[in-house]
């Protein structure tokens, strides 16, 4: 099956810096890759996903990229605020016409210093 | 506010017993996925149900099981339980079969003691 690993697993940064998180994927069969934030005692909230005929993509202050030959996807979190503190979860998963879970990585505290 | 709910919020309870955690999925999503998570596992992949039926399995033990009704609300069933099942139960929803784009409801926190 698939596996997810995630790093780094905490991440403190200073009000303003960037922040990035990257996963690695086993699968190379996979072929969607959503970010989820997951504030204490919350659920977790999809913010951003890929699917692997892109390279790229960005929301606002978040970006998600892929390198499919190396089967790693990263999230870069750009003019990072307080409220960006949480924990992030990577998922993999192969979408299609047939019943699939997702993989979760095992989570990066992200601590935003003001 | 993701769309899904999930009761009871809390749920504390004792070891050997036997409860149910339920779950309205968004207006319109036919998938229902079970999480459990806990500090030492993470986010693990319980059950799908599609439409009614049981779809895809992961690490869910033998004394939990999980349904699906026609109104396409789920339940999760826990039975015998154990201080190791203390834990936030998830589910999720989704439009379609495959995972993608899968919105969680709040959570509900079980504390077995």
């Amino acid at each position: 099956g698939e596996n997810v690993e995630q790093h780094p697993s905490t991440l403190s940064v200073q009000e303003g810096d960037s922040a990035v998180i990257k996963c690695t994927y086993s699968d190379s069969a996979s072929n969607y890759f959503p970010w989820y934030k997951q504030e204490l005692g919350k659920r977790p909230q999809l913010i951003i996903d890929i699917r692997s005929n892109v390279g790229e993509k960005k929301d606002q202050r978040i970006a998600v990229t892929l390198n499919k030959t190396a089967k790693h996807f990263s999230l870069h979190i750009t003019e990072t605020q307080p409220e960006d503190s949480a924990v992030y979860f990577c998922a993999a998963s192969k979408i299609g016409d047939s019943a699939r879970q997702l993989t979760f990585g095992s989570g990066t505290q992200l601590t935003v210093l003001p | 506010d993701s769309g899904v709910t999930q009761t009871p919020k809390h749920l504390i309870t004792a070891t050997g017993q036997r409860v149910t955690l339920r779950c309205s999925p968004r207006s319109g999503d036919l998938s229902v996925y079970w999480y459990q998570q806990s500090l030492d596992q993470g986010l693990q992949f319980l059950i799908q149900y599609y439409n009614g039926e049981e779809r895809a399995k992961g690490n869910i033990l033998e004394r939990f099981s999980a349904q699906q009704f026609p109104d396409l609300h789920s339940e999760l069933n826990l039975s015998s339980l154990e201080l190791g099942d203390s834990a936030l139960y998830f589910c999720a929803s989704s439009p379609r079969l495959d995972g993608y784009e899968q919105y969680f409801g709040p959570g509900t926190r079980l504390t077995v003691t």
